[in-house]
């Protein structure tokens, strides 16, 4: 089975300013993808991001980017130019690329950042 | 093109009463998901869809809850004598087969058990 750990359960940050959430795995499987979803006050899920583990290129979304270490089974998401609307709760999340339990999102624990003005 | 919707979403039960939730995916998509969120907590994956055919379930599916997808479009998620412990934001996803890998969230329905 898989596991998603995210060790800060709360952070802050400056307006404009960059921080940087982690996220740690455990799995055996080889293919597998990885997520960053965002999940607003009383609002629903947002994905931010997704990387591919058979892709060693870091993805990007605009303001949102991740550092995936695939030996280290770490999966971090950089915020630059942090915004008010980025306070969320953010959640890593991994999902297996086939076979038996694919599909499934296996999510952390989530980290709730507060944008500062 | 509307995102997944979820009707109701609040529900207040008294224990022991049966509650049925409703799931509207989005309209192409052919897998739908079912997952419960409580307090504190990233959402746990329930069940899931691929048309009508409900393809896994996790353990934490109990006897007491069911699922439904009759037409491969909306679904259904039924708790039977429900119990104080059911009290979880119930969330549905959906995604496309054969597309990207990522499931689209709806606003969840929040279950309160008294």
């Amino acid at each position: 089975a898989q596991t998603v750990t995210q060790s800060q359960p709360e952070m802050s940050v400056q307006e404009a300013e960059t921080v940087t959430l982690s996220c740690t795995y455990d799995t055996s499987e080889s293919n597998y993808y990885l997520f960053w979803y965002k999940q607003p006050p009383s609002r629903q899920m947002i994905l931010v991001i997704r990387q591919e583990a058979y892709k060693q290129q870091n993805a990007t979304e605009n303001r949102f980017s991740v550092n995936f270490q695939k030996a280290a089974k770490s999966f971090s998401l950089k915020i630059s130019d942090s915004q008010l609307g980025d306070t969320a709760m953010y959640f890593c999340a991994f999902m297996k690329y086939s076979g038996a339990g694919s599909y499934q999102l296996t999510f952390g624990k989530g980290t709730k950042l507060s944008v500062i003005p | 093109d509307t995102g997944v919707s979820q009707d109701p979403r609040h529900k207040i039960t008294k224990r022991g009463q049966n509650v049925t939730f409703r799931c509207d995916p989005i309209s192409e998509h052919n897998r739908l998901y079912w997952y419960r969120q409580t307090l504190g907590q990233g959402p746990e994956f329930l069940t899931y869809f691929q048309n009508e055919a409900q393809l896994e379930k996790s353990r934490l599916l109990s006897d007491r809850f069911s699922a439904e997808r009759p037409k491969g479009s909306f679904s259904t998620l039924e708790i039977q004598r429900t119990e104080q412990g059911d009290s979880a934001m119930y969330l549905c996803a959906s995604s496309l087969a054969g597309g990207p890998p990522e499931q689209y969230f709806g606003p969840g329905t929040r279950l309160t058990v008294t």
